[in-house]
């Protein structure tokens, strides 16, 4: 079936550090990718999308690049921020016309300190 | 644009009883989710409707749970002679019926059974 691994957590750097939260996929067809974001006490989401590879999603400084060839799609940012403290799931939409619902990863706990 | 709504937010009940509860998506959105989600974990899929039509339901989703969506807006998810394995937060998310669209989430429904 399909499946997201991403890295886990927890994850702590410093205030303006440079982030990369990795993530790959099974590649069976050609998905549309996610990272969602879970800030504390709220509920998910959406961050960031891209529905095609080579595409490059992003949002509030953080961004992702789809790539086919490493079924990837990883996470960055090169400033991070206390208020950028959250649980972060990627996940991938397969299926047709989205039926079979979103498979998301574990989640990576991200703690940045001031 | 007033989100998903969920409801109840909290839920405990005894092992053996019967819960319900209810989403509302997003007005225009036609297609809509429900996922469960574990500590820990990251969300899984159990069932998708189009409109009011059920199109898919995951393995995940037993017999004992039962969803609808009768006029094609509001869906409810009851469960059946609850477990203490049902303890989670249950989400709803609707999109709209675009191909391999992003779904927004509610605030999710935590299930707690004693």
């Amino acid at each position: 079936g399909n499946s997201v691994t991403q890295m886990e957590g927890p994850v702590t750097l410093s205030e303006e550090a440079f982030l990369t939260i990795n993530c790959t996929y099974t590649a069976t067809g050609y998905p549309s990718l996610f990272w969602y974001v879970q800030y504390p006490g709220e509920g998910l989401q959406l961050l960031l999308k891209a529905t095609k590879a080579d595409d490059k999603g992003s949002n509030k400084g953080f961004e992702a690049t789809y790539r086919k060839e490493t079924t990837s799609f990883h996470l960055e940012k090169g400033s991070v921020q206390v208020s950028d403290s959250a649980v972060y799931f990627c996940a991938s939409l397969h299926g047709e016309g989205g039926a079979d619902g979103l498979t998301f990863g574990k989640g990576t706990h991200l703690i940045i300190q001031p | 644009d007033t989100g998903v709504s969920q409801d109840p937010r909290h839920k405990i009940t005894k092992r053996g009883q019967n819960v319900t509860f209810r989403c509302d998506p997003i007005s225009e959105h036609n297609r809509l989710y429900w996922y469960r989600q574990t500590l820990g974990q990251g969300p899984e899929f159990l069932t998708y409707f189009q409109n009011e039509a059920q199109l898919e339901k995951s393995r995940l989703l037993s017999d004992r749970f039962s969803a609808e969506r009768p006029k094609g807006s509001f869906s409810t998810l009851e469960i059946q002679r609850t477990e203490q394995g049902d303890s989670a937060m249950y989400l709803c998310a609707s999109s709209l019926d675009t191909l391999l669209g992003p779904q927004h989430f509610g605030d999710g429904t935590r299930l707690s059974i004693l």
